[in-house]
């Protein structure tokens, strides 16, 4: 099931102190996304790559940065925490639009990092 | 953009009966409708989907509906056990090439001994 890797799963900083998620995946998807998920909140999209391609949502702060340096890795910058930011953070991942008709366009979600913020 | 509602928030069911969420979307355009659940503090984990050009998909307990003209799906599952109890998000992804997926917000189910 460790097709979709997030690291740490558990991540605590403090106020302003910029931190750094990780997401691998050994599906060799080339679409890679980062969701926040707040309590009993449905995931909320921050932005995605395709292929290199990268693509913020209009809402997403800027405090919120993203970079995938290869097809299987992609990581979440966030430059100054704030209280707010505490939440989970997603990776999931989806196959190109040839691969649809077997599924290749499902997202595939990692465990998560929750993010402590003090 | 694409806007997905889901109702009811919260659902409790005796086990062995059967349980009912319902989704509504606006993006005519939407051609995947994926569900997903989740239990607390785990990712969420795809259970069932439906494509476009498909009325109902079964699997096991697990049945989803489309209907597209109504611009509405539903999921149903039958035979509820305490197990199924879980955070349901239904999702319908958009034209966009990358396939974004906009959620709906969610419903707790719990199913009762």
């Amino acid at each position: 099931d460790a097709m979709v890797i997030q690291n740490p799963r558990y991540q605590v900083t403090q106020f302003g102190k910029p931190v750094t998620l990780s997401c691998s995946q050994t599906l060799n998807h080339n679409v890679m996304y980062w969701y926040q998920q707040k309590s009993s909140q449905a995931p909320k999209l921050l932005f995605h790559y395709y292929d290199k391609d990268f693509n913020n949502e209009a809402d997403t702060p800027d405090n919120f940065q993203s970079r995938r340096p290869n097809t299987s890795f992609c990581f979440l910058d966030i430059r100054s925490p704030g209280l707010g930011d505490a939440a989970m953070y997603l990776c999931a991942t989806s196959g190109p639009l040839s691969q649809r008709l077997a599924g290749g366009d499902t997202q595939y979600f990692g465990p998560g990092t929750r993010l402590t913020v003090l | 953009g694409e806007n997905v509602e889901q109702h009811p928030s919260t659902l409790s069911v005796q086990e062995g009966d059967s349980a009912v969420i319902k989704c509504t979307y606006s993006d005519s355009a939407s051609n995947y409708f994926p569900w997903y659940k989740q239990e607390l503090g785990k990712r969420p984990q795809l259970i069932i989907d439906i494509r476009s050009n498909v009325g109902e998909k079964k699997d096991q307990r697990i049945a989803v509906t489309l209907n597209k003209t109504a611009k509405h799906f539903s999921l149903h599952i039958t035979e509820t056990q305490p197990e199924d109890s879980a955070v349901y998000f239904c999702a319908a992804r958009g034209s966009g090439s990358a396939r974004q997926l906009t959620f709906g917000s969610g419903t707790q189910l719990t199913v009762l001994p």
